[in-house]
């Protein structure tokens, strides 16, 4: 099983429309969790952070459910512009030091 | 502005040849990291440094090399022993910290290489 999995997609959704993805991850020890978005060429950028209350910024909603090991992102009204990859990030650790571990990124496409 | 800059943001270099990325960046981040990505891979990571004079082999450090002379400044040689290194490699610093909330990172733009 991969440290971190998410949903490859793609997901193709209209303008207006809700969509959700899931990321789930192996250690249970994991202390902090992050959604990116990364458009096409062009370095990951800081969406989210998940925290264990639940966040919200605008039309995303980012949950975190520790029992069942996965974080999650809702898009409400999806524009044109949502379109983009987006990878989910857990923390963990190399020796004694802190890292981040990947998924693969969920691929997004709002059509008009 | 604070950020990371990456250059260049193309490369092209022949069979057998080094190339060194360059990764600066002035947020004053302790920690700096590079990442390779390849179609479908997901980001992979070579190697990170923690603290200046100090750094560490990631997943897939064979054929690569780090030096971290410098808090700002985290260069990345690939060298001819890598095997493929056509790839997107991404540079990317964190405030290192004992809290959750450091484990963010910030990334630079990237650089491209192709190996012709």
């Amino acid at each position: 099983r991969k440290e971190v999995e998410q949903d490859p997609g793609p997901f193709n959704v209209p303008e207006g429309a809700t969509v959700a993805f899931n990321c789930t991850y192996s250690n249970s020890a994991s202390q902090s969790f992050f959604w990116y978005r990364q458009d096409c060429r062009k370095e990951p950028k800081l969406l989210m952070s998940v925290y264990s209350s639940g966040n919200e910024d605008g039309r995303f909603t980012a949950q975190l459910n520790r029992a069942s090991q996965y974080i999650s992102l809702l898009i409400r009204d999806s524009k044109l512009s949502d379109s983009a990859t987006y990878l989910c990030a857990v923390s963990g650790y190399a020796g004694n030091n802190r890292k981040l571990i990947w998924g693969l990124g969920t691929s997004l496409a709002v059509n008009p | 502005d604070g950020g990371i800059t990456q250059s260049p943001k193309y490369l092209f270099r022949k069979e057998g040849q080094n190339v060194t990325l360059s990764c600066e960046q002035n947020l004053n981040h302790d920690a700096m990291y590079w990442y390779r990505q390849d179609p479908g891979q997901g980001l992979r990571l070579i190697y990170y440094s923690q603290i200046v004079n100090d750094f560490q082999k990631g997943d897939i450090a064979e054929g690569y090399s780090v030096s971290r002379e410098k808090k700002e400044s985290f260069p990345l040689t690939v060298t001819s022993a890598q095997k493929n290194p056509t790839a997107f490699y991404l540079c990317a610093s964190r405030r290192r910290g004992g809290i959750e909330r450091t484990d963010t990172q910030y990334f630079g733009p990237g650089t491209r290489l192709t190996v012709l």
